[in-house]
């Protein structure tokens, strides 16, 4: 069975600093890798996702993720957080059954 | 355009009392799911549906039910609610299955079991 480990319950950063947010997954076949958001009182969206190809996944309000097999990783990055960026944010993976597995969330926060 | 639609948003209910949780969506989306959100677990996995008349558990089924009679509608049932079913509860779509395709969510519905 696959599953995703979220480094960090809580991360801040300053207006204007990178954002890194750890993922990192187990699954003994070429996983599905996603990474979705939540906004206070909402639903998750998606931000970005790695199926097949290219391993640097640009998604959208400038976030981005790399699919790093030999370190089992999917971190999600933004060069310069802004304010509305402050959300939970999921990590996810799924192998070729028809579920997903969430990690258990990384909320960020972001500071003037 | 409505999406996928939860009704209803807040819900306090009794010990042993039992309710319906409606899911709908506009999509015309095979896949549905309802998923399970409590701090510092993320999002866990109730029920699935890969198309109508086809329903499957996920990783914490015990204590509900689901059907899938129509494409759009994929209603959760809990019959006998206990504390342990305080939650918030998300219905999620997708065009295709959950592993390759963008699940779209609904706003959620926050249940309270006293």
């Amino acid at each position: 069975a696959q599953s995703v480990t979220q480094l960090g319950s809580h991360v801040s950063v300053s207006e204007g600093a990178l954002v890194l947010l750890r993922c990192n997954y187990s699954s003994s076949v070429p996983p599905y890798l996603f990474w979705y958001v939540q906004y206070p009182n909402q639903g998750l969206q998606l931000l970005l996702k790695y199926t097949t190809g290219a391993t640097l996944v640009k998604g959208i309000n400038g976030f981005e993720a790399e699919f790093k097999k030999s370190e089992t990783s999917f971190h999600l990055t933004k060069p310069s957080a802004h304010m509305s960026d402050a959300a939970e944010y999921f990590c996810a993976v799924s192998v070729r059954d028809s579920t997903l597995t969430f990690g258990k969330g990384t909320m960020l926060l972001v500071s003037p | 355009n409505a999406g996928v639609t939860q009704t209803p948003k807040f819900q306090v209910l009794k010990t042993g009392q039992s309710m319906t949780l409606q899911c709908a969506q506009d999509m015309n989306h095979e896949y549905m799911s309802w998923y399970r959100q409590d701090p510092g677990m993320g999002l866990r996995l109730i029920h699935y549906s890969v198309g109508a008349g086809i329903t499957d558990q996920g990783e914490v089924p015990n204590g509900y039910n689901v059907s899938r009679s129509t494409t759009e509608d994929f209603p959760l049932r809990l019959l006998s609610a206990a504390p342990s079913q305080t939650s918030v509860y998300f219905c999620a779509s997708s065009y295709q299955s959950a592993n390759t395709g963008e699940l779209f969510f609904g706003e959620g519905s926050r249940l309270t079991v006293l």
